[in-house]
């Protein structure tokens, strides 16, 4: 069973703290692994997909790294905003998998205090 | 642009009855469709994909089947529904261009079901 695994499971910051959190997944069969953003009553917002070992994307004040040899990605925010507060999923997909078939981890759930 | 809608918005339903939720999607042709399920504690799970009409594949065996009669159009059902079947669905879609997942997903909105 492929697992992906987030860390922490939550994370409370203040307004203008930068923080980061981790997904871990299996690093042989890499095919790409995605990042995703889920405010409270909306459906989830795709933020990233990364293919590439050593990629590295952003988007405003949300950047992602990835190390496919060793298994992880780190999302990025600097200097949090209230409105930043969601809970952020990343989703591995195996060479070879289903087409799609994302694996999802539990998230981080970021809260941040005005 | 593209547009994604899912009904009902919630729904409350008896063990042992059936279920039918629908997702649109607008905008788009030929789109690849998606279900998930996130149960209690849980990461979202795959249910079953379509590339296609008609075409669906499953990827957990459980009581729930989905059928896709139009192009844009996918549906989720249950002859009898389990306790376990509770949970947030999600419908997505995406292009099926960029390959075997590294398309981005759209989701809707999700429905909230509550089997008692």
């Amino acid at each position: 069973i492929l697992n992906v695994e987030q860390s922490p499971q939550s994370l409370h910051v203040q307004e203008g703290d930068s923080t980061n959190f981790t997904c871990s997944f299996p690093s042989s069969n890499f095919y790409a692994l995605h990042w995703y953003r889920w405010e409270t009553a909306k459906s989830p917002e795709a933020l990233f997909v990364m293919t590439l070992n050593g990629d590295e994307k952003k988007k405003g004040r949300i950047s992602a790294t990835l190390n496919t040899k060793e298994g992880y990605s780190y999302l990025y925010i600097k200097g949090s905003q209230p409105e930043d507060s969601a809970t952020y999923l990343c989703a591995f997909i195996p060479q070879g998998g289903s087409q799609g078939n994302l694996i999802f981890g539990k998230g981080t759930k970021l809260s941040v205090k005005p | 642009s593209q547009t994604i809608h899912q009904w009902p918005a919630t729904l409350v339903q008896p063990v042992g009855s059936p279920l039918s939720l629908e997702c649109t999607v607008e905008g788009t042709s030929n789109p690849n469709l998606y279900w998930y399920r996130q149960a209690a504690g849980r990461g979202l799970q795959l249910l079953f994909y379509s590339v296609g009409i008609g075409q669906i594949s499953s990827e957990v065996p459980q009581n729930l089947s989905a059928s896709r009669p139009q192009d844009r159009q996918f549906i989720l059902s249950s002859k009898k529904l389990l306790l376990s079947d509770s949970g947030f669905y999600l419908c997505a879609w995406s292009l099926g261009l960029a390959g075997q997942g590294a398309d981005t997903q759209y989701f809707g909105p999700g429905t909230r079901l509550t089997v008692l």
